[in-house]
């Protein structure tokens, strides 16, 4: 059974910094692009990053380049988000998505909160 | 960076069928078939009901369908249920050297 499983969230200071991790299981990790999407309490989905297979390519939403970096360890099965120079407006569930092909999220965790407070 | 516009709210009588449109433009619906649609229920992850436009996952009901004509994607659930009950999100790859993937705004669906 394909898994993932969020964790590191929590409640952070306005120009903090915070990594989170995403665990998974039941599929060959290394074959596929992963992604973070996040949802704002009581708001739509926001597409935030993808990193390939091989950690060759990266991409980034604009409202998060440069302060967002994911990256993976493919003999760990994990993928990371390390977040820093944090902003209110980053307050959010994070979640972890299997890309299966293009634009085709196929496997969701069950997201972690992250609170961006002073 | 400009979300996919959705509808916010969609309802109808159980065994309707209901349709959501997602607009995009050309750099991403309208030029590329690389649109996923995903149902959402409280407190819960997505869940993709549809990708490349017309394709269901293995396990996703027959009841859902989509399709596309020029920039806007739609999705239609026929033979509505109480369990349909849900916010929707189409989603689209999109051609820019600011974003790579985009979602729609969201879609409310309420079974009356």
């Amino acid at each position: 059974e394909v898994q993932l499983v969020e964790s590191g969230g929590g409640l952070v200071k306005p120009g903090g910094s915070l990594r989170l991790s995403c665990a998974a299981s039941g599929f060959t990790f290394s074959s596929y692009s992963m992604n973070w999407v996040r949802q704002a309490p009581g708001k739509g989905l926001e597409w935030v990053s993808s990193i390939s297979s091989s950690s060759s390519y990266t991409h980034y939403a604009d409202s998060v380049k440069g302060r967002l970096t994911i990256s993976r360890d493919n003999a760990k099965n994990s993928l990371y988000l390390q977040m820093s120079s944090l902003r209110a407006e980053d307050t959010a569930v994070y979640y972890c998505a299997r890309e299966y092909s293009i634009n085709w999220f196929d496997a969701w965790g069950q997201g972690t909160l992250v609170t961006v407070s002073s | 960076q400009s979300a996919l516009t959705q509808p916010a709210s969609v309802s109808g009588s159980p065994g309707q069928s209901i349709t959501i449109s997602c607009t995009g433009t050309s750099n991403d619906i309208g030029d590329f078939n690389y649109v996923s649609w995903y149902q959402q229920h409280p407190d819960k992850a997505p869940h993709l009901i549809i990708f490349d436009v017309t394709n269901r996952p293995s396990g996703v009901s027959d009841r859902f369908s989509g399709s596309k004509s020029g920039n806007t994607a739609s999705l239609t659930i026929s033979g509505l249920q109480a369990e349909d009950e849900a916010d929707y999100y189409c989603s689209s790859y999109r051609s820019s050297t600011t974003l790579f993937y985009v979602f729609g705004t969201g879609t409310k669906v309420t079974v009356l």
